[in-house]
This record gives structure tokens, sequence and C-alpha cells, in this order.
């Protein structure tokens, strides 16, 4: 059973679309990270969320942490070929060393 | 620039052979960790180590073994390979709660056990 839950599994947009991926949980995080992995490579850190309701902006990338720190999500504005990849929610080690990454979301932005 | 370095990059086991996937980072990190990545169920930890000398089981770690003996290095070993171990598998280093906690991931070893 995976500690942290991802939605949707696969998504598929057109360019210049938004779209909006989801990491919950019934625990709660001291911190939450996303990542995100591209084929035949490692995932990059893309932001930590550490306070609950925080938002936090990264160019088109905008991250929020709920309010009673146990989800987040990930909204891209206007997306492009370039967001392609997997997108991955996963606790910081600020919480627990053994917790392991969401599942993933599965992203593709066709040009 | 070198990071976090997996090597080999592929391998293929028949059922029953051992074998050693190698890491090594150059960040002077205290945190180590090997997870496995299947479709479908994201990055799995198998092991991880806050320091030289010191190991720990993560989520999924029968099957494997790992040591610590610097801080640079933390090899991930299977005695005896299983069809159930293929997968990709990567290694990563952070500084830990100190350092905000980002990981940084090697490039990944796909190993197909036949």
């Amino acid at each position: 059973t995976q500690l942290l839950e991802q939605s949707p599994q696969f998504l598929s947009i057109q360019e210049g679309e938004n779209l909006t991926v989801y990491c919950n949980s019934s625990s709660v995080f001291s911190s939450l990270q996303w990542y995100r992995q591209e084929p035949g490579e490692g995932p990059v850190l893309l932001v930590t969320v550490v306070t609950g309701g925080e938002v936090k902006k990264l160019k088109r990338l905008t991250f929020q942490f709920g309010d009673a720190r146990k989800d987040s999500s990930l909204h891209i504005t206007a997306a492009q070929p370039g967001d392609t990849g997997l997108y991955l929610c996963a606790p910081g080690v600020s919480n627990d060393y053994k917790l392991s990454f969401g599942a993933g979301t599965t992203v593709t932005v066709r040009a | 620039n070198a990071g976090v370095t997996q090597t080999p990059k592929f391998q293929v086991l028949k059922t029953g052979q051992s074998m050693t996937l190698q890491c090594a980072q150059d960040m002077n990190h205290e945190y180590m960790s090997w997870y496995r990545q299947d479709p479908g169920m994201g990055l799995r930890l198998i092991h991880y180590s806050v320091g030289a000398g010191i190991t720990d089981q993560g989520e999924v770690p029968n099957g494997y073994n790992v040591s610590r003996s610097t801080t640079e290095d933390f090899p991930l070993r299977l005695l005896s390979a299983a069809p159930s171990q293929t997968s990709v598998y990567f290694c990563a280093s952070s500084r830990g709660r100190q350092g905000g906690g980002e990981l940084f991931f090697g490039e990944g070893s796909r190993l197909t056990v036949l």
C-alpha cells in the first residue's frame, strides 16, 4: 500500500492547456517534495513545501501544500512539450527516513 | 560535476547469480539510499544509510544487502537474484535534514533477471 497516492496515473494534454496532479495521504507530513523524472534519468527535485497552506511558484508550475499537511497539488499553466515527464511526490527527509515515493503521474504534452 | 555515479547501467543475470550495484557520490553527503522503480509503483526504498557504518532497511529490503564503509560509497548486493528483482535501481544521496532534504539521484541501473 502506497503511503502517498498520486492521481491521475496518466495525463495527456495538448500544448497550451492547463493541468493539475494530486498527491494525497491519510498521514501528516512535516514536508513534501515534488520531483520530475525524464526517461532514462533519475528524478530531479522541483520544490519542497513545508508549511500548511503554502503556495510556491516555479515559472508556470504552482505547488500547494494542504492546510492539514496531508496532501499537495501541482498545477501547470499553459503546458509545453518540455513539461512531459513523470511527476513524483515524496515525503521530505524531515519525516521518517524510511518512507517511499508516490507512484507518480506520467504527463504527456502534445505539440 | 560527477554527483552520484552508478555502475553498471545495464546488467542481465540468471536466476541464482549474485552481483553488486555500485554507487558513489562526491558531494560529501551523509545520507545515501537505494530505490527500485517498477511500472506503476513509483520509487520504493530498499535500504538507506545516514552515515559511514550505519545502514537500515527501507520498505522492500528482502533479497538485498548493503554496507557503508566510507562516506562516498554505498554498494547494493543481490546475493541470489530472482526474476522478481528485475527492475530499474536508483541510488540517491542527500545532505539530510540539515540540507533541506534534496535527494540527488544517479542515472539508474537497469537489471534483468532471467
